[in-house]
Protein backbone atom coordinates (compact mmCIF):
# COMPACT_ATOMS: atom_id res chain seq x y z
CA UNK A 1 0.00 0.00 0.00
CA UNK A 2 0.81 3.38 -0.37
CA UNK A 3 3.01 4.53 2.63
CA UNK A 4 3.25 8.46 3.84
CA UNK A 5 5.97 9.09 6.73
CA UNK A 6 5.78 12.52 9.28
CA UNK A 7 9.27 14.21 10.93
CA UNK A 8 9.31 14.64 13.72
CA UNK A 9 7.76 12.29 15.61
CA UNK A 10 7.15 14.38 18.65
CA UNK A 11 8.80 17.42 19.90
CA UNK A 12 8.84 19.63 22.63
CA UNK A 13 9.40 23.50 22.16
CA UNK A 14 9.74 26.32 23.83
CA UNK A 15 6.97 29.19 23.72
CA UNK A 16 7.33 31.89 20.97
CA UNK A 17 9.11 29.05 19.07
CA UNK A 18 8.73 27.89 15.29
CA UNK A 19 8.34 24.41 14.53
CA UNK A 20 8.53 22.85 10.95
CA UNK A 21 7.00 19.08 10.36
CA UNK A 22 7.61 17.29 7.19
CA UNK A 23 5.35 14.73 5.42
CA UNK A 24 6.66 12.70 2.85
CA UNK A 25 4.73 10.56 0.04
CA UNK A 26 7.67 7.63 -0.36
CA UNK A 27 6.40 5.31 -2.76
CA UNK A 28 4.09 7.97 -5.31
CA UNK A 29 3.60 11.33 -6.25
CA UNK A 30 1.02 13.75 -4.72
CA UNK A 31 -0.29 17.16 -6.08
CA UNK A 32 -2.83 17.31 -2.86
CA UNK A 33 -1.60 16.61 0.70
CA UNK A 34 -4.25 17.57 3.86
CA UNK A 35 -2.90 18.39 7.25
CA UNK A 36 -5.43 17.67 10.62
CA UNK A 37 -4.88 18.45 13.98
CA UNK A 38 -6.07 16.09 16.56
CA UNK A 39 -6.68 16.89 20.56
CA UNK A 40 -6.74 14.27 23.29
CA UNK A 41 -10.08 12.08 22.69
CA UNK A 42 -11.24 14.39 19.80
CA UNK A 43 -11.97 13.75 16.33
CA UNK A 44 -9.71 14.49 13.24
CA UNK A 45 -10.48 18.55 12.12
CA UNK A 46 -9.10 19.30 8.47
CA UNK A 47 -6.61 22.49 8.89
CA UNK A 48 -5.72 22.75 5.20
CA UNK A 49 -5.17 21.64 1.54
CA UNK A 50 -2.02 21.42 0.74
CA UNK A 51 -1.62 22.05 -2.89
CA UNK A 52 2.15 21.25 -4.98
CA UNK A 53 2.84 24.77 -6.55
CA UNK A 54 -0.05 26.70 -5.33
CA UNK A 55 -1.10 28.18 -2.17
CA UNK A 56 -2.62 26.37 0.78
CA UNK A 57 -6.00 26.51 1.22
CA UNK A 58 -7.12 26.94 4.78
CA UNK A 59 -10.33 25.67 6.38
CA UNK A 60 -12.68 28.61 7.90
CA UNK A 61 -10.87 29.25 11.74
CA UNK A 62 -7.19 28.25 10.54
CA UNK A 63 -5.08 30.95 11.11
CA UNK A 64 -2.75 31.05 7.16
CA UNK A 65 -0.60 33.53 8.83
CA UNK A 66 0.17 30.99 11.88
CA UNK A 67 0.35 27.57 10.41
CA UNK A 68 2.42 27.96 6.94
CA UNK A 69 2.19 25.35 4.35
CA UNK A 70 4.41 24.86 1.72
CA UNK A 71 4.28 21.91 -0.80
CA UNK A 72 7.29 22.49 -2.96
CA UNK A 73 7.66 19.17 -4.45
CA UNK A 74 5.25 16.19 -5.44
CA UNK A 75 6.48 14.33 -2.48
CA UNK A 76 6.87 16.87 0.45
CA UNK A 77 4.17 18.85 2.52
CA UNK A 78 5.77 21.01 5.31
CA UNK A 79 3.30 22.63 8.23
CA UNK A 80 5.16 25.00 9.98
CA UNK A 81 3.83 26.30 13.50
CA UNK A 82 4.67 30.03 13.94
CA UNK A 83 5.06 31.30 17.31
CA UNK A 84 3.97 28.31 18.92
CA UNK A 85 1.95 28.57 22.07
CA UNK A 86 0.86 25.74 24.62
CA UNK A 87 -2.77 25.76 23.07
CA UNK A 88 -0.84 24.74 19.78
CA UNK A 89 -0.03 21.49 21.48
CA UNK A 90 -1.56 18.95 19.29
CA UNK A 91 -1.42 15.96 17.29
CA UNK A 92 -0.71 16.75 13.80
CA UNK A 93 -1.45 14.33 11.03
CA UNK A 94 -0.87 14.94 7.64
CA UNK A 95 -2.21 12.51 4.58
CA UNK A 96 -1.98 12.20 0.89
CA UNK A 97 -4.25 10.13 -1.81
CA UNK A 98 -1.68 8.33 -4.71
CA UNK A 99 -3.23 9.14 -8.05
CA UNK A 100 -5.46 6.62 -9.62
CA UNK A 101 -6.43 5.37 -6.21
CA UNK A 102 -10.05 6.22 -6.12
CA UNK A 103 -9.53 8.79 -3.70
CA UNK A 104 -8.45 6.46 -1.28
CA UNK A 105 -6.10 8.59 1.33
CA UNK A 106 -3.20 7.64 3.61
CA UNK A 107 -2.10 8.75 6.26
CA UNK A 108 1.39 9.86 7.92
CA UNK A 109 1.82 8.43 11.75
CA UNK A 110 1.71 11.81 13.12
CA UNK A 111 3.51 14.50 15.29
CA UNK A 112 2.84 14.99 18.53
CA UNK A 113 3.69 18.84 19.42
CA UNK A 114 4.22 19.79 23.37
CA UNK A 115 4.81 23.70 23.58
CA UNK A 116 5.67 24.52 27.07
CA UNK B 1 -20.59 20.75 5.35
CA UNK B 2 -21.23 17.32 6.22
CA UNK B 3 -22.63 16.30 9.84
CA UNK B 4 -21.09 13.28 10.40
CA UNK B 5 -22.41 11.01 13.93
CA UNK B 6 -21.05 7.76 15.13
CA UNK B 7 -22.58 5.40 17.78
CA UNK B 8 -21.79 4.06 20.01
CA UNK B 9 -19.13 6.83 20.96
CA UNK B 10 -17.79 4.08 23.27
CA UNK B 11 -17.80 0.00 23.51
CA UNK B 12 -16.57 -2.62 25.50
CA UNK B 13 -16.61 -5.79 24.15
CA UNK B 14 -15.52 -9.28 25.62
CA UNK B 15 -12.77 -10.94 23.43
CA UNK B 16 -14.84 -13.45 20.60
CA UNK B 17 -18.14 -11.16 20.48
CA UNK B 18 -19.56 -9.67 17.09
CA UNK B 19 -20.10 -6.20 17.06
CA UNK B 20 -21.72 -3.23 14.75
CA UNK B 21 -20.64 0.36 14.59
CA UNK B 22 -22.79 2.88 12.75
CA UNK B 23 -21.73 6.40 10.71
CA UNK B 24 -24.76 8.66 9.53
CA UNK B 25 -24.02 11.29 7.60
CA UNK B 26 -26.08 14.29 6.22
CA UNK B 27 -25.41 14.91 2.75
CA UNK B 28 -24.63 12.74 -0.43
CA UNK B 29 -21.72 11.77 -0.50
CA UNK B 30 -18.89 9.88 -3.58
CA UNK B 31 -16.14 9.08 -0.78
CA UNK B 32 -16.17 7.43 2.46
CA UNK B 33 -13.90 5.70 4.08
CA UNK B 34 -13.07 3.69 8.04
CA UNK B 35 -10.27 3.87 9.56
CA UNK B 36 -8.69 2.19 12.70
CA UNK B 37 -6.44 4.43 14.94
CA UNK B 38 -4.31 2.29 17.43
CA UNK B 39 -2.95 3.89 20.08
CA UNK B 40 0.15 5.44 18.62
CA UNK B 41 -1.97 7.45 16.42
CA UNK B 42 -1.44 5.90 13.35
CA UNK B 43 -4.35 5.92 11.23
CA UNK B 44 -5.19 2.47 9.38
CA UNK B 45 -7.04 2.29 6.23
CA UNK B 46 -9.80 -0.27 6.71
CA UNK B 47 -12.27 0.02 3.52
CA UNK B 48 -12.68 2.47 1.08
CA UNK B 49 -16.55 2.13 0.53
CA UNK B 50 -18.76 5.30 -1.01
CA UNK B 51 -21.51 2.60 -1.46
CA UNK B 52 -21.81 -1.19 -1.62
CA UNK B 53 -20.50 -4.12 0.68
CA UNK B 54 -17.03 -5.34 1.24
CA UNK B 55 -15.27 -7.88 3.61
CA UNK B 56 -11.76 -8.25 4.99
CA UNK B 57 -11.59 -11.04 6.99
CA UNK B 58 -13.38 -10.66 10.54
CA UNK B 59 -14.37 -6.81 9.61
CA UNK B 60 -16.79 -6.08 6.68
CA UNK B 61 -18.51 -2.49 5.10
CA UNK B 62 -21.51 -2.02 4.25
CA UNK B 63 -22.50 2.24 2.73
CA UNK B 64 -26.24 2.63 1.64
CA UNK B 65 -25.39 6.15 0.14
CA UNK B 66 -29.09 6.15 -0.26
CA UNK B 67 -29.82 6.63 2.92
CA UNK B 68 -26.68 8.11 4.02
CA UNK B 69 -25.41 5.47 6.65
CA UNK B 70 -22.16 3.26 6.68
CA UNK B 71 -21.60 0.46 9.03
CA UNK B 72 -19.06 -1.49 10.47
CA UNK B 73 -18.98 -5.31 11.43
CA UNK B 74 -16.13 -6.81 13.76
CA UNK B 75 -16.58 -10.50 14.08
CA UNK B 76 -15.25 -12.48 16.39
CA UNK B 77 -13.36 -9.34 18.22
CA UNK B 78 -9.56 -9.52 19.18
CA UNK B 79 -7.88 -7.41 21.67
CA UNK B 80 -6.03 -5.93 19.10
CA UNK B 81 -8.87 -4.70 17.37
CA UNK B 82 -8.89 -2.35 20.14
CA UNK B 83 -8.64 1.36 19.14
CA UNK B 84 -10.74 4.71 17.67
CA UNK B 85 -12.77 3.92 14.61
CA UNK B 86 -13.42 6.57 12.52
CA UNK B 87 -15.56 7.42 9.39
CA UNK B 88 -14.48 9.70 6.99
CA UNK B 89 -17.35 10.82 4.27
CA UNK B 90 -16.17 13.56 1.42
CA UNK B 91 -17.98 14.82 -1.39
CA UNK B 92 -16.22 17.87 -1.91
CA UNK B 93 -13.66 18.21 -4.83
CA UNK B 94 -10.54 17.64 -4.31
CA UNK B 95 -10.70 14.36 -1.54
CA UNK B 96 -11.82 15.76 1.28
CA UNK B 97 -12.74 14.25 4.47
CA UNK B 98 -15.18 15.13 7.06
CA UNK B 99 -14.43 12.72 10.27
CA UNK B 100 -16.95 11.77 12.61
CA UNK B 101 -16.81 11.75 16.47
CA UNK B 102 -15.33 7.97 16.73
CA UNK B 103 -16.10 4.87 18.49
CA UNK B 104 -14.43 3.92 21.17
CA UNK B 105 -13.68 0.07 21.50
CA UNK B 106 -12.16 -1.82 23.96
CA UNK B 107 -11.83 -5.84 23.69
CA UNK B 108 -11.60 -7.37 26.73
CA UNK B 109 -9.69 -10.93 27.15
Amino acid sequence: GAVVSQHPSRVICKSGTSVKIECRSLDFQATTMFWYRQFPKQSLMLMATSNEGSKATYEQGVEKDKFLINHASLTLSTLTVTSAHPEDSSFYICSAAPPGARETQYFGPGTRLLVL
Amino acid sequence: GIQVEQSPPDLILQEGANSTLRCNFSDSVNNLQWFHQNPWGQLINLFYIPSGTKQNGRLSATTVATERYSLLYISSSQTTDSGVYFCAPGRAAGNKLTFGGGTRVLVKP
